[in-house]
């Protein structure tokens, strides 16, 4: 079965400073997913990454797949408040179709 | 525009009893799935369904039932609850799986005393 590990398990960071989470996979990712969830709430779809060498951006959060699609990296650039949570990638193996599983997860914190 | 809908959201039960977490969604998805969340174990597949009919076990399906009878909803049976079973469940449901986004319900937390 597909299994992704996260890391780091937690982060704390001071407001202003650059963070990376990592997702890493010992099979070929298909379809990387990333997730914030903020505590006690649902999860929020930041983005999908599906070829190899792919970056998206959304407002201050980038995602990358590298070339052999078996790591994703998140960066979030000068972190605020607002961005502390869970933040979990999640992802579906080539040869279970459907079996979308999911990391476990790096908990953000930002102080001010 | 409903997107995937869970109940109930909270729900206390007793060892050994049975109830049925419901999730609908209202986006014509053929797949949907079922998760349940632990503290430090992230989201955890306990089954999941490619379209009406057809299921198929995740990493955690011991303890759970599921069935796909229409396109729109996706139940996971409790049959019979034990302590373990405590946990934030979470439906979700995409248009496809490795194209599309996961939609995600609000969750069920659930406690088993």
């Amino acid at each position: 079965s597909q299994e992704l590990e996260q890391s780091p398990q937690s982060l704390i960071v001071q407001e202003g400073k650059n963070l990376t989470i990592n997702c890493t996979s010992s099979k070929t990712l298909y379809g990387l997913y990333w997730y914030k969830q903020k505590y006690g709430e649902g999860l929020i779809f930041l983005m999908m990454l599906q070829k190899g060498g792919e970056e998206k951006s959304h407002e201050k959060i980038t995602a990358k797949l590298d070339e052999k699609k078996q790591q994703s990296s998140l960066h979030i650039t000068a972190s605020q408040p607002s961005h502390a949570g869970i933040y979990l990638c999640g992802a579906v193996g080539g040869t279970s179709y459907g079996k979308l599983t999911f990391g476990q997860g790096t908990i953000l914190t930002v102080h001010p | 525009n409903a997107g995937v809908t869970q109940t109930p959201k909270f729900q206390v039960l007793k060892t050994g009893q049975s109830m049925t977490l419901q999730c609908a969604q209202d986006m014509n998805h053929e797949y949907m799935s079922w998760y349940r969340q632990d503290p430090g174990m992230g989201l955890r597949l306990i089954h999941y369904s490619v379209g009406a009919g057809i299921t198929d076990q995740g990493e955690v399906p011991n303890g759970y039932n599921v069935s796909r009878s229409t396109t729109e909803d996706f139940p996971l049976r409790l049959l019979s609850a034990a302590p373990s079973q405590t946990s934030v469940y979470f439906c979700a449901s995409t248009r496809a799986v490795q194209t599309g986004e996961l939609f995600f319900g609000e969750g069920s937390r659930l406690t088993v005393l």
